[in-house]
This record gives structure tokens, sequence and C-alpha cells, in this order.
């Protein structure tokens, strides 16, 4: 079974707005891990959130960890046509090695 | 630098075929990945190895094997293929989680995928 589900699973929003997707787990983690993908493309890391942090930000992205709630959400701010892809969350599970397990992924569009 | 890279890109396989897929990454990682992807199911991880001369299974490791003879490269094979194999197959590699906190940051780095159809 999945590690990881994400809500939505498919969201529409005009550029300039934000981007929310949520991310929830199961068992404990090490860290989670929130990874882009272009159509027909591998996937690309965009950021890392240690279970000891609450919040950490990289340039137009924004993600939170509740581990009380096992759960996770990538912010992206003021969205461009050019951040259209789908986007998976990824947990590493405590005493799981540094393998990561991905979540079903948001496909993400943004419309000019 | 050319980071992970899978061949063939595609491949259309009969029923009962094998083939393998090659990855080859050039970052010096330890740890390497194959992943299938699958609509709606996200990306399952199939067998994995930790380093040269060593593999372990994933979640889906039934009908595939693989092995990683030099630390470069690592390799999955289908003996036979089915069409529950036809998929979107990626490797990735990573550093070791014993490595260093400034050279582990724990991501993994992806190939741009081999899309297999077995008829």
């Amino acid at each position: 079974s999945q590690q990881g589900e994400e809500d939505p699973q498919a969201l529409s929003i005009q550029e300039g707005e934000n981007a929310t997707m949520n991310c929830s787990y199961k068992t404990s983690i090490n860290n989670l891990q929130w990874y882009r993908q272009n159509s027909g493309r591998g996937l690309v890391h965009l950021i890392l959130i240690r279970s000891n942090e609450r919040e950490k930000h990289s340039g137009r992205l924004r993600v939170t960890l509740d581990t009380s709630k096992k759960s996770s959400s990538l912010l992206i701010t003021a969205s461009r046509a050019a951040d259209t892809a789908s986007y998976f969350c990824a947990s590493r599970i405590t005493g799981g090695g540094n393998k990561l397990t991905f979540g079903t992924g948001t496909q993400l569009k943004v419309e000019l | 630098n050319a980071g992970v890279t899978q061949t063939p890109k595609f491949r259309v396989l009969k029923t009962g075929q094998s083939m393998t897929l090659l990855c080859a990454q050039d970052m010096n990682h330890e740890y390497m990945y194959w992943y299938r992807q699958d609509p709606g199911m996200g990306l399952r991880l199939i067998h994995y190895s930790v380093g040269e001369g060593t593999t372990a299974k994933g979640e889906v490791p039934d009908g595939y094997n693989v092995s990683r003879l030099k630390k470069q490269n690592f390799l999955l094979g289908l003996e036979s293929a089915a069409p529950s194999q036809t998929s979107v197959y990626f490797c990735a590699s990573s550093y070791s989680s014993n490595r260093a906190p400034r050279l582990n940051t724990g991501e993994l780095f992806f190939g741009e995928g081999s899309r297999l159809t077995v008829l």
C-alpha cells in the first residue's frame, strides 16, 4: 500500500495564484521530500524537511510538516505557467534505510 | 555532468521475451534504485542497492532481477516479460546515509525514464 497519499489529485489555477498540495503518510518518518516531474521527464528534488522541523522555505516554495497528524503541505506562491507539472511527496521511513516511499502525486496546471 | 543515464528510453517487447535496462550514474553515489511508475500509483520501488555487489528487494520485486557489478551501474532485468510489466521505469541514485550531513541531503537523483511496453 502507498505510504503517501496526496490531495488533491489535480489542481488548476491561474498564473499568480498560490497552489497548495497536501500529503499524508502512515508511519514514522526521518524526513519528507517533495519532487517535481514535468511531463515525460524524470523527477527532480525540490525540498526536504526533517522530522524535527515544522516549516521550511526555498524561494517560492514553503513546506510544512505536522508529525502529529502525519501530514505535510507544499505551497507554491505566485505560480507561473512553468510550474505546470506533477508534484510528489516522498517519505523516508524511520528504520527504512535510505529508501523513499512516494505518494500518488498532484497534477498542477497553471493557466495564463 | 551526465548525472543518471538510462538506456534504452523506449522498448516494445512481446510476452515472454527478456530484456535488460541499464542505469549509469557518474556522481559516485553508493545507493541506486529502480522504480516503476504507473498511472494513479505513484512510484513503487522494485529493487535497490546500497553498494557494489549488493542488491535488495523493494516493494514490487517479482518478475525482475538486478545486478550491481560496478558502483556506477545498476541493471534491471526482465527474464520473461508480461503485459503487467508495461510501465515507465526510473532509475535513481543517492549518497549513502553514512555520508557527512553536508554531503547527504537524502535526495534522490533520477534518470529520464525508460518506457516499456509488453504486448
